[in-house]
C-alpha cells in the first residue's frame, strides 16, 4: 500500500512558471517530511525538509508548504527553470526502533520546464 | 562529500540465477539501505541495516536477502532472480539522527532475461 501518495505524476511548465507538486499521507507516526531530486542517470539528493510543527519553509526557490491537519505537503518552485527537470519524491520519515529511522517514499513526479 | 558506490551500472541476469549487487560507501555511516526504483511506484524499501550484521526487512523484501560483514559494504542478494526483479536498484547511507539524509549512489539496472 501507497503510504505517502504523490501528483501529479508529470508536470509540464513554462519557464518561470511555478509547479505544485501535492503528496498525502495517513501514518501520524510521520515527523519528517523531506524532498529529494533526481536527475537522469543519478540517485535522488536532498532537496529541502520541513518539521511537522512548521507550516512553510523556504530555500531559494523551493517552498515546503504543511498542513499537519490535513496530513498533507507540497512542494512549490517559484520562477522554475529549464534546469530543474527532473523527478521529484516527496518522502516521510518514522521511527523504526531504537535510533533506526525508515524512510518512505512517495512515487515520483516527473517536472519538465520548458524553456 | 559523501560517495555511495554501487558496483555495476548495468547488470544482465538470467532467471534462476544468482545476483550479487554491492555498495561501498566512504563516510562512516550506520545506516545502510536498498530500495528499488519502478516507472509509478517509486522507491520501495526492500533492507535496510543499522549496523554491522544487522538487518532489517523493509515493504518488499520478498526474493532478497543481504548482508553486511562490514560498515561500509551492503550486499544485495538475488537467490533465483525472476523477472519481476528487473529494475533500477538503488543504494542509500546514513548517519543516525531525526534529520539525517539519505546519501544514494547512481543505482545499479538490472534486467532478469
Amino acid at each position: 500500500q501507497q503510504q505517502v501518495k504523490q501528483s501529479p505524476q508529470s508536470l509540464i511548465v513554462q519557464k518561470g512558471g511555478i509547479p505544485i507538486i501535492n503528496c498525502a499521507y495517513e501514518n501520524t507516526a510521520f515527523d519528517y517530511f523531506p524532498w529529494y531530486q533526481q536527475f537522469p542517470g543519478k540517485g535522488p539528493a536532498l532537496l529541502i525538509a520541513i518539521r511537522p510543527d512548521v507550516s512553510e519553509k523556504k530555500e531559494g526557490r523551493f517552498t515546503i508548504s504543511f498542513n499537519k491537519s490535513a496530513k498533507q505537503f507540497s512542494l512549490h518552485i517559484m520562477d522554475s527553470q529549464p534546469g530543474d527537470s527532473a523527478t521529484y519524491f516527496c518522502a516521510a520519515s518514522s521511527l523504526f526502533s531504537g535510533s533506526a529511522r525508515q524512510l518512505t517514499f512517495g512515487s515520483g513526479t516527473q517536472l519538465t520546464v520548458l524553456p | 562529500d559523501v560517495k555511495v558506490t554501487q558496483s555495476s551500472r548495468y547488470l544482465v541476469k538470467r532467471t534462476g540465477e544468482k545476483v550479487f549487487l554491492e555498495c561501498v560507501q566512504d563516510m562512516d555511516h550506520e545506516n545502510m539501505f536498498w530500495y528499488r526504483q519502478d516507472p509509478g511506484l517509486g522507491l520501495r524499501l526492500i533492507y535496510f541495516s543499522y549496523d554491522v550484521k544487522m538487518k532489517e526487512k523493509g515493504d518488499i523484501p520478498e526474493g532478497y536477502s543481504v548482508s553486511r560483514e562490514k560498515k561500509e559494504r551492503f550486499s544485495l542478494i538475488l537467490e533465483s532472480a525472476s523477472t519481476n526483479q528487473t529494475s533500477m536498484y538503488l543504494c542509500a547511507s546514513s548517519v543516525r539522527g531525526y534529520n539525517s539524509p539519505l546519501h544514494f549512489g547512481n543505482g545499479t539496472r538490472l534486467t532478469v532475461t
